[in-house]
């Protein structure tokens, strides 16, 4: 079953603009991760939080974790109509080894 | 590098028949994933190995699906019959704990139809 639920499910933006995306979850984790999927393909990992860790940058994405509230959120700067994917992210419990748990997902569409 | 190798891309098949989905992991990885997708249920973890072994299978829906890892560079999913509503996109996905044990790297995935 879906550790958590992402928030939007859909969100079109324009070319330049910035996009956030939210996830929640439900027991605690050890990391959190996000994936991208383009359509019709596999998920391509993009970043990893850990537990103790509060914020993370790679390139123009920038990821906050909030564990007392058990919420992560993604950030997409200044946007491409490339970033065009549904967005997942996925956790790792406490305890579980090695297993993800995927979020329902959220479609960005990036307009030119 | 190549990455995770998965065949046939896309089945059709018809109710009843056996299917065998393949995966071939990225070379040195020791976790392999077998995920499916479906609109109504999203991403579901189905079985995983580690070293080849099985470690939980609990995801897998019910005795018609099995899976295999004969060895390290190999793995299988079989639906035996299948149904209509094994119609999803199967994903396979290795890792290697030695250099990030969580980072998962995906295949291009097979999409099933069952007709």
């Amino acid at each position: 079953s879906q550790q958590g639920e992402e928030d939007p499910q859909a969100l079109s933006i324009q070319e330049g603009e910035n996009a956030t995306m939210n996830c929640s979850y439900k027991t605690s984790i050890n990391n959190l991760q996000w994936y991208r999927q383009n359509s019709g393909r596999g998920l391509v990992h993009l970043i990893l939080i850990r537990s103790n860790e509060r914020e993370k940058h790679s390139g123009r994405l920038r990821v906050t974790l909030d564990t007392s509230k058990k919420s992560s959120s993604l950030l997409i700067t200044a946007s491409r109509a490339a970033d065009t994917a549904s967005y997942f992210c996925a956790t790792v419990h406490s305890g579980s080894a090695r297993q993800l748990t995927f979020g329902s997902g959220t479609q960005l569409t990036v307009l030119p | 590098d190549a990455g995770v190798i998965q065949s046939p891309r896309h089945e059709v098949t018809e109710m009843g028949q056996e299917v065998t989905l393949r995966c071939k992991p990225i070379s040195g990885h020791d976790y392999l994933f077998w995920y499916r997708q479906t609109m109504m249920r999203g991403l579901e973890l189905l079985i995983y190995f580690n070293n080849n072994v099985p470690i939980d299978d609990s995801g897998m829906p019910e005795d018609r699906f099995s899976a295999k890892m004969p060895n390290a560079s190999f793995s299988t999913l079989k639906i035996q019959p299948s149904e209509p509503r094994d119609s999803a996109v199967y994903f396979c996905a290795s890792s290697n704990w030695a250099v990030s044990p969580d980072t998962q790297y995906f295949g291009p995935g097979t999409r099933l139809t069952v007709l």
